[in-house]
């Protein structure tokens, strides 16, 4: 079983739809939750930041974590064209996997007008 | 914001040639840096943790002697490709921690392709 699973779509949405996006794990070390949008043939860039359970808002993105559930999303609201990218689930222990990502498979997102 | 660059940004080489690749911080200084791999469609692989000043830590099934890394400055990171084969083409892509060392605070460069033929 890999540490952190991630339905790969692809996921096909018009414009203007809410976007749900999900990843489950196993490793109940990790405490530190983040969403990831990547561009083909790029880097991946931050979009959102979870410590530990809870809800945290940025603009259309609404990320999750339910620890006890070993679940976390995120809800992309009103999306747009410029949303369509791959969307990957990461997540870091504390201790002495400070720092250390572990990525989900990633999501492919498009937004169609 | 924090921004980090690769060079080069593509690179084609024949079996059995060692490629370098270079990862900057531009705006801050990075103790720690990660050296991930990608294949396409798949997610991020993490090859090795490269501090400033000491010797790289590698993931468990990655050639240390293979792939060289070199973290000389503060915003310095580099990753040789020892003798390339053809199954080490790749998507090869760098992170910094950020100026503030929080273990979310990474930023990502834009990656380098390498084909080895």
């Amino acid at each position: 079983q890999k540490e952190v699973e991630q339905d790969p779509g692809p996921l096909s949405v018009p414009e203007g739809a809410i976007v749900s996006l999900n990843c489950t794990y196993s490793n109940s070390a990790f405490q530190y939750f983040m969403w990831y949008r990547q561009y083909s043939r790029k880097g991946p860039e931050l979009l959102m930041y979870t410590y530990s359970s809870g809800n945290k808002e940025d603009g259309r993105f609404t990320a999750q974590v339910d620890k006890s559930s070993k679940y976390i999303s995120l809800f992309i609201r009103d999306s747009q064209p410029s949303d369509s990218a791959t969307y990957l689930c990461a997540m870091s222990a504390g201790g002495t996997s400070y720092g250390k990502l572990t990525f989900g498979q990633g999501t492919i997102l498009t937004v169609h007008p | 914001g924090a921004v980090v660059s690769q060079h080069p940004s593509r690179v084609i080489c024949k079996s059995g040639t060692s490629v370098k690749i270079e990862c900057r911080s531009l705006d801050f200084q990075a103790t720690t840096m990660f050296w991930y791999r990608q294949f396409p469609k798949k997610s991020l692989m993490l090859m090795a943790t490269s501090n400033e000043g000491s010797k790289a830590t590698y993931e468990q099934g990655v050639e240390k002697d293979k792939f060289l890394i070199n973290h000389a400055s503060l915003t310095l990171s580099t990753l040789t490709v020892t003798s390339a084969h053809p199954e080490d083409s790749s998507f090869y892509i760098c992170s910094a921690r950020g100026p503030s060392g929080g273990s979310y605070e990474q930023y990502f460069g834009p990656g380098t392709r390498l084909t080895v033929t």
